[in-house]
């Protein structure tokens, strides 16, 4: 039984371009959530979301940032027009309704 | 979600027991104390979590104080691969089950 799967785990990109990071919930996972933990510092929750629906996102940032989970496929976190400060590791978590959430193994974005 | 108090470090030697403690004088009646951690350079695990009742699994025990208050984490025997940063959640499985909220933990040295 996998767990939660996120790629790339590492992501290079310049000033200005797009990112866009992927998580494939575990198997029979309706509900994902993103955080991002900036470096030498703790993780700070983003967004939650189920099937094609965002159900809180008060902590994603007001520009640029956009996350959905459609119904087929992984949920895609998207930063547009990247800058040096959204250089971070993203972890995506899974859970059952109501249930424990499982991490997947993260992954660390840098800005050139 | 509740605030929780944890001291910032602890060290342990390897093969020893290791008692970890989280302090939460504001739990509520619906909140469960969760319990992750994080080795370097990898996603949140999931070690245990309880909501009254002392907890045990394979990885670790869970005591909870009779009045909620407090509760301690116990790593039985102490490996190098237990050195990480443990966080004490607390989580309100009444509400809309959404983020986790994670404060800085204790980082565990073990020594060999």
């Amino acid at each position: 039984n996998a767990g939660v799967m996120q790629n790339p785990r590492h992501l290079v990109r310049r000033r200005g371009q797009e990112a866009r990071l992927r998580c494939s919930p575990m198997k029979g996972h309706s509900h994902v959530y993103w955080y991002r933990q900036l470096p030498e510092e703790g993780l700070k929750f983003m967004v939650y979301l189920q099937k094609e629906n965002i159900i809180d996102e008060s902590g994603m940032p007001k520009e640029r940032f956009s996350a959905e989970f459609p119904k087929e496929g992984p949920s895609i976190l998207r930063i547009q027009q990247v800058v040096r400060g959204d250089s971070a590791a993203y972890f995506c978590a899974s859970s059952r309704p109501r249930g424990t959430q499982y991490f997947g193994p993260g992954t660390r974005l840098l800005v050139l | 979600d509740a605030k929780t108090t944890q001291p910032n470090s602890m060290e342990s030697n390897e093969e020893e027991p290791v008692h970890l403690p989280c302090n939460h004088s504001t739990i509520s009646g619906t909140d469960y104390i969760h319990w992750y951690r994080q080795l370097p350079s990898q996603g949140p695990e999931y070690v245990i979590h309880g909501l009254t009742s002392n907890v045990n699994n394979r990885m670790a025990s869970l005591a909870i104080a009779e009045d909620r208050k407090s509760s301690t984490l116990i790593l039985h025997r102490a490996t190098l691969r237990d050195a990480a940063v443990y966080y004490c959640i607390l989580r309100d499985v009444g509400g809309s089950q959404g983020n986790l909220i994670f404060g800085k933990g204790t980082k565990l040295s073990v020594k060999p």
